[in-house]
């Protein structure tokens, strides 16, 4: 069974940082494209990263978080990151982790974590 | 980049159609055969439903289909049933190694 599991979120002040993380099981890990998804409190879901499996292929930003926000993972051990520097009070969300489909990875994607919660605020 | 534009809402009765469209720019849903589209019931991670604009994912029933033209996009949900009920999202590829969702349609079974 595909799981992926978000950990990682929390309280943070503006400016702060935080690391989320993804533990993915059930499926080659290494074989898949993945993304971060967010969704603030009662709004609409918005694409900010992907990866491709190897981490050959350029990886893609969301304008909104261009060079405050890294994306990579560790295949060894299975987790897709999220590094967020620099965070601002709009930066607030739920963050998913999603697995891209086998055949057009970069574009769509078939499951979906549970969501973290990220909250910046003073 | 500005969101894709959806309905805000749309309703229909049990059994009937509807349609929800998306409406983006050449620079993205005209641009590309890559739009998908997301249902999402409340507190829950979204699901996949369509995705390559026209592709169902297995398990998706074939009462939800997809098409393309020009610039917009749309999912079409017939036999409407109540757990159909639920907020459908689009996303489609913008360049440039990103991607736009819609704003989100909620659709209301009456």
């Amino acid at each position: 069974e595909v799981q992926l599991v978000e950990s990682g979120g929390g309280l943070v002040q503006p400016g702060g940082s935080l690391r989320l993380s993804c533990a993915a099981s059930g499926f080659t890990f290494s074989r898949y494209w993945m993304h971060w998804v967010r969704q603030a409190p009662g709004k609409g879901l918005v694409w900010v990263s992907r990866l491709n499996g190897d981490g050959s292929s350029t990886i893609g930003y969301a304008d909104f978080v261009k060079g405050r926000f890294t994306i990579s993972r560790n295949n060894a051990k299975n987790t897709l990151y999220l590094q967020m520097n620099s965070l601002r009070v709009e930066d607030t969300a739920v963050y998913y982790c999603a697995r891209g489909i086998d055949s057009s990875g970069h574009v769509s994607f078939d499951y979906w974590g549970q969501g973290i919660l990220v909250t910046v605020s003073s | 980049q500005s969101a894709l534009t959806q309905p805000r809402s749309v309703s229909g009765s049990p059994g009937q159609s509807v349609t929800i469209s998306c409406t983006g720019t050449s620079s993205d849903v005209g641009g590309y055969n890559y739009v998908s589209w997301y249902q999402q019931h409340p507190g829950k991670a979204p699901k996949l439903m369509i995705y390559d604009v026209t592709k169902r994912p297995s398990g998706v029933p074939d009462r939800f289909s997809g098409s393309k033209s020009g610039n917009t996009a749309s999912l079409t949900i017939s036999g409407l049933q109540a757990e159909d009920e639920a907020d459908y999202y689009c996303c489609s590829y913008a360049g440039y190694y990103t991607l736009l969702f819609g704003g989100g349609t909620k659709l209301t079974v009456l």
